[in-house]
C-alpha cells in the first residue's frame, strides 16, 4: 500500500526567509502524481504544487518550488519569500495515475510565519 | 472560475440522527470523491464516482451510503450518527483529462 510519510509537524520561519517542508512516500508504482496542498485556518484544501513522476524536471509556481527525487521517493516544498499569508497546514499528498484514483495525504506540517 | 460548491457548509445533528450532504462538481467534471477529515487529522478517503456509477471505495462506515445523480452532482447520506461522525467532510471532483482533483469547501458536520 502507499503511504505518505511527513516528519515534521510543525515549523516556523521568519517572514521573508525560505523554508522547506520534507516529505517521503512509498509506493511501487513507476509513474503516479504528487502534490502538495495547503489547508489555511478557514480549512479549504487549496492545491499549491503538482508533479508528476515521469517528468524529472522539478514543478515551481511562483514562489514555491518542489525537490523531487524520485529514486529516493523524496518530494519536499520549498517555500521561498515567506509571506504571513502562507502560515497553514500542508499536506503532501500522493495519487496513483488511474483516471479516478482517490489522493493519499501525509499528517500535514503546520507553518508558522514570525512577523 | 466556478468551484465545487457543497452544502450545507455547517450542520449540527444528534446521536442516531440522520445526515446529507450534497456536493456540485465544477461544470464538465465527471468525477466525485468524498473525504472526511476529523480534528487534527489528514483528510481520509471515502467513496467516489465515476459517470454515475461507484468507482472506489475507502473508509466508509457501512451507515453512510452516497450515490452521483445524473446531473453529475453527489450527496452522501449518513445514518445513525455516532459522536465520532463529526468531522469536516470535503467533496472534490475532476474531469479525467486534468487529473487533479479540486477541494469543495467542506462541510463541517457536529454530532452532539
Amino acid at each position: 500500500a502507499q503511504t505518505v510519510t511527513q516528519s515534521q509537524p510543525e515549523m516556523s520561519v521568519q517572514e521573508a526567509e525560505t523554508v522547506t517542508l520534507s516529505c517521503t512516500y512509498d509506493t511501487s508504482e513507476s509513474d503516479y502524481y504528487l502534490f502538495w496542498y495547503k489547508q489555511p485556518p478557514s480549512r479549504q484544501m487549496i492545491l499549491v504544487i503538482r508533479q508528476e513522476a515521469y517528468k524529472q524536471q522539478n514543478a515551481t509556481e511562483n514562489r514555491f518550488s518542489v525537490n523531487f527525487q524520485k529514486a529516493a521517493k523524496s518530494f519536499s516544498l520549498k517555500i521561498s519569500d515567506s509571506q504571513l499569508g502562507d502560515a497553514a497546514m500542508y499536506f503532501c499528498a500522493y495519487r496513483r495515475t488511474n483516471r479516478d484514483d482517490k489522493i493519499i495525504f501525509g499528517k500535514g506540517t503546520r507553518l508558522h510565519i514570525l512577523p | 472560475a466556478a468551484g465545487v460548491i457543497q452544502s450545507p457548509r455547517h450542520l449540527i445533528k444528534e446521536k442516531r440522527e440522520t445526515a446529507t450532504l450534497k456536493c456540485y462538481p465544477i461544470p464538465r467534471h465527471d468525477t466525485v470523491y468524498w473525504y472526511q477529515q476529523g480534528p487534527g487529522q489528514d483528510p481520509q478517503f471515502l467513496i467516489s464516482f465515476y459517470e454515475k456509477m461507484q468507482s472506489d471505495k475507502g473508509s466508509i462506515p457501512d451507515r453512510f451510503s452516497a450515490q452521483q445523480f445524473s446531473d453529475y452532482h453527489s450527496e452522501l447520506n449518513m445514518s445513525s450518527l455516532e459522536l465520532g461522525d463529526s468531522a469536516l467532510y470535503f467533496c472534490a471532483s475532476s474531469f479525467y483529462i486534468s487529473q487533479t482533483q479540486y477541494f469543495g469547501p467542506g462541510t463541517r458536520l457536529l454530532v452532539l
